[in-house]
């Protein structure tokens, strides 16, 4: 089964430091770009990285730019998600999700999501 | 990267037909066949509904179908029926290896 389980998620004081981390299986994890979404409490979804199959192309939205850092072990099938100098409108739902296969820009596996609290 | 505009609700009874528009730019939108919709039921993650546009994922009903003219992607669902009701997002890619998401439009089944 194709499967993405996101981990590292909780509660930290602004300005701290999270790490997420997101373990592929079902799929050869070496060969697809990976992207990380979140989504607010009650908000819509926000693109926030993505990271090419061998680590050598990372982009990631303004917001977090200088600040989160994306990268992948393809030796443990594992995607994960630096984020340093959190602020309350980081707090959301963080998706790991895998592009699809193909030059298409769509994601079609996602994660369930871990949450992340932004708060004193 | 400002997000793609969507209508916040749109409603239809069962049988009928719905169609959400998602507004962007020549930066995303316009400039590129990248376009897909996100089906999302409450507290689930996203569900691909279309990408390219207008192609379908194996297993998405044809009743899901999508376009584009211009700076405009469009979804429509047809012969609604209850499970459809959710939040439907759109994406674009944007250039430059990212993406962005539109605001989410509301379906309700009447």
């Amino acid at each position: 089964e194709v499967q993405l389980v996101e981990s590292g998620g909780g509660l930290v004081q602004p300005g701290g430091s999270l790490r997420l981390s997101c373990v592929a299986s079902g799929f050869t994890f070496e060969n697809y770009w990976m992207t990380w979404v979140r989504q607010a409490p009650g908000k819509g979804l926000e693109w926030v990285a993505n990271i090419k199959h061998d680590g050598s192309e990372k982009s990631c939205v303004d917001s977090v730019k200088g600040r989160f850092t994306v990268s992948r072990d393809n030796a443990k099938n594992s995607l994960y998600l630096q984020m340093n100098s959190l602020r309350a409108e980081d707090t959301a739902v963080y998706y790991c999700a895998r592009d699809m296969d193909g030059d298409w820009d769509a994601v079609d596996i996602w994660g369930q999501g871990t949450m992340v609290t932004v708060s004193s | 990267q400002s997000a793609l505009t969507q209508p916040p609700s749109a409603s239809g009874s069962p049988g009928q037909s719905v169609t959400i528009s998602c507004t962007g730019t020549s930066s995303d939108v316009g400039g590129y066949n990248y376009v897909s919709w996100y089906q999302q039921h409450p507290g689930k993650a996203p569900k691909l509904m279309i990408y390219g546009v207008y192609k379908r994922p194996s297993g998405v009903p044809d009743r899901f179908s999508g376009s584009k003219s211009g700076n405009t992607a469009s979804l429509t669902v047809s012969g609604l029926q209850g499970d459809d009701e959710a939040d439907y997002y759109c994406s674009s890619y944007a250039g430059t290896n990212t993406d962005v998401f539109g605001t989410g439009t509301k379906v309700t089944v009447l």
